[in-house]
């Protein structure tokens, strides 16, 4: 496998579930985001990981809830979702972070589309 | 006011034309801008990054930047079918870890 995965591609969860949401990265880079899409909506970046530290925590609810072991394993557990989370979760990574020159360029996974019932 | 500024569209373009897309940026701390493109289902694929005030092409991509403006722009030249998608600007803020999307502009391109 080469680039950014995801698994699963399409998820089906009702509200009472738990479920994670897995992302790997094959390109030696240092961070790690996820983001979610909505319809209509702009990309809203999640969290942000560099060198399996959490840096950034935008505001989100704590029935999602991340977690990187390792720099090219990350994942978004899932608790108690609503139907408004219902969206596409984009996983992506970059060399570096916050470094002009393409290092932190960043490379988007396929996503999960997520349909909470 | 938006971070990150893009008009929704749809732009339609003749085939062979110029694509001309804009994005306005309020943090004039900015200092790394991309372009994206996201097709329908699929997810963004780089296209451009730009980091100083200019002109840079690849092919038959050019990204313009002027900072001073707090603008940049992606200009499609030859437009075809296949470029019609949705193009998103990111750019990433006085935040180290922060890149800021805007909503896309969607573009099509007719034969």
């Amino acid at each position: 496998e080469t680039g950014v995965t995801q698994t699963p591609r399409h998820l089906v969860m009702g509200m009472t579930n738990k479920k994670s949401l897995k992302c790997e990265q094959h390109l030696g880079h240092n961070a790690m985001y996820w983001y979610k899409q909505s319809a209509k909506k702009p990309l809203e970046l999640m969290f942000v990981y560099s060198l399996e530290e959490r840096v950034e925590n935008n505001s989100v609810p704590s029935r999602f809830s991340p977690e990187c072991p390792n720099s090219s394993h990350l994942f978004l557990h899932l608790h108690t979702l609503q139907p408004e989370d219902s969206a596409l979760y984009l996983c992506a990574s970059s060399q570096e972070m916050g470094l002009a020159g393409g290092q932190e360029t960043q490379y988007f996974g396929p996503g999960t589309r997520l349909l909470v019932l | 006011q938006k971070e990150v500024e893009q008009n929704s569209g749809p732009l339609s373009v003749p085939e062979g034309a110029i694509a001309s897309l804009n994005c306005t940026y309020s943090d004039r701390g900015s200092q790394s801008f991309f372009w994206y493109r996201q097709y329908s289902g699929k997810s963004p694929e780089l296209i451009m990054s730009i980091y100083s005030n200019g002109d840079k092409e690849d092919g038959r991509f050019t990204a313009q930047l002027n900072k001073a403006s707090q603008y940049v722009s992606l200009l499609i030249r030859d437009s075809q079918p296949s470029d019609s998608a949705t193009y998103l600007c990111a750019v990433r803020g006085s935040s180290a870890s922060k890149i800021i999307f805007g909503s896309g502009t969607r573009l099509s391109i007719r034969p």
